[in-house]
């Protein structure tokens, strides 16, 4: 069975300031691992992957995160945030081994971005 | 729109009631997931489908939950004789069979307040 842990619930940044959401999982297998985001009101977006390949891993609105094997981490960052992302923002991990692809959440991080 | 639908999107219903909440998926999905969702956490997996079958249902699922999804396309979800602790947000996902289950698109949500 899989877990993962987002290290902060909350992060307050303002605008145009870098920010780093913390994700660590742990599992007995391979796992593919995803960002998903929720704007307020809405339901659950796909941010970004990893699946195989290159360890960093981008997003269409500037995100970026690094798979860490060893440190068994996926951490998500944006160099410059606007208002506009401000969201919640769950990191999830996936068996590759069961084919059953079902999703095991962090708590989620709620980030609020100020002018 | 053809994203996924849930409905009703809020449920408020007395204990010791029954609830069903209905999911509809994007229509060429054959995989469908049920996730729920409490306050200050991540959604947890109940059970998928794969076109009618229920592959595999969560220990969370009690035998006051059932869900189907009788000709592989809407699904539902009822809880039986519910209970405070049932209050939550119950979310709907679906996805392609095969090496592209892991994109899975969520529907809104249907929150559920047992009063």
């Amino acid at each position: 069975a899989q877990s993962v842990t987002q290290l902060d619930s909350q992060v307050p940044v303002f605008e145009e300031a870098p920010v780093e959401l913390r994700c660590n999982y742990s599992s007995s297998v391979s796992v593919y691992l995803f960002w998903y985001v929720q704007y307020p009101n809405q339901g659950l977006q796909l941010l970004l992957k990893y699946l195989s390949g290159s360890t960093l891993v981008e997003s269409i609105n500037g995100f970026e995160a690094e798979f860490n094997k060893s440190q068994t981490s996926f951490h998500l960052r944006k160099p410059s945030v606007h208002i506009s992302d401000t969201a919640e923002y769950f990191c999830a991990v996936s068996d590759v081994l069961w084919n059953d692809y079902k999703l095991s959440f962090g708590a989620g991080t709620t980030v609020t971005v100020r002018a | 729109d053809t994203g996924v639908s849930q409905n009703p999107r809020h449920k408020i219903t007395k204990r010791g009631q029954n609830v069903t909440f209905r999911c509809d998926p994007i229509s060429e999905h054959n995989r469908l997931y049920w996730y729920r969702q409490t306050l200050g956490q991540g959604p947890e997996f109940l059970t998928y489908f794969q076109n009618e079958a229920q592959l595999e249902k969560s220990r969370l699922l009690s035998d006051r939950f059932s869900a189907e999804r009788p000709k592989g396309s809407f699904s539902t979800l009822e809880i039986q004789r519910t209970e405070q602790g049932d209050s939550a947000m119950y979310l709907c996902a679906s996805s392609l069979a095969g090496q592209l289950s892991y994109e899975q698109y969520f529907g809104p949500g249907t929150r559920l307040t047992v009063t």
